[in-house]
């Protein structure tokens, strides 16, 4: 079945240190998003990328980065740069210029301990 | 500014009776709108959409109504059903490059047995 896949689902990090989050999907998108979920607020837009090797700061980049090396695959790093990072992570995938809107993966919940 | 506002952080309702959630938009070139459900610890799930050039659109218990002149959509639930408790986002999509939603804040959703 083709889907969109996060992990892990939590995770924990100690204050200082980096960590990456994995996104993977084999629905053949070209696009592909992180958000991010604060408790009782909206999605803000970290990143994206609407092609491979290509990718574009969203409106809460600072403190994060990516990168896309593969259609499939669209990690997303958590610095130590990032001040409060503790939240909920959703990463999505598109087809560019479709309007069928995004597939959601399942999330990862980070936390800093 | 925040292009796409969903006013009413929370929603109650009496299970068997209407849920109305409400969406506005301040950007005219938006053409595709679209309603996602979200259940804690989830990523969201695709439910119901409309294009810009009709005004409402029908999936069983789901009706989206668009009403451009007013640049406001509403989703409305008929019977609500407590497994229809879930956060709701309505979203937008622009003729901006590539498939990029813009997300409203989403509505939290409550209906009681």
């Amino acid at each position: 079945d083709g889907g969109i896949t996060q992990s892990p689902k939590y995770l924990f990090r100690k204050e200082g240190q980096n960590v990456t989050l994995s996104c993977e999907q084999n629905l053949n998108h070209d696009a592909m998003y992180w958000y991010r979920q604060d408790p009782g607020q909206g999605l803000r837009l970290i990143y994206y990328s609407q092609i491979v090797n290509d990718f574009q700061k969203g409106d809460i980049a600072e403190g994060y980065s990516v990168s896309r090396e593969k259609k499939e695959s669209f990690p997303l790093t958590v610095t130590s740069a990032q001040k409060n990072p503790t939240a909920f992570y959703l990463c999505a995938s598109s087809i560019n210029g479709a309007g069928y809107g995004y597939t959601f993966g399942s999330g990862t919940r980070l936390t800093v301990v | 500014d925040q292009q796409v506002k969903q006013n009413s952080p929370s929603l109650s309702v009496q299970e068997g009776r209407i849920s109305i959630l409400n969406c506005d938009y301040t950007n005219s070139m938006f053409d595709y709108f679209l309603w996602y459900k979200k259940y804690p610890a989830e990523g969201p799930t695709f439910l119901i959409s409309i294009s810009s050039i009709k005004d409402k659109n029908e999936d069983g218990r789901f009706t989206v109504f668009l009403n451009k002149s007013a640049k406001h959509l509403s989703l409305h639930i008929v019977p609500s059903q407590p497994g229809d408790s879930a956060v709701y986002f309505c979203a937008a999509r622009g003729d901006n490059a590539g498939n990029m939603l813009t997300f409203g804040g989403g509505t939290r959703l409550m209906v009681k047995p």
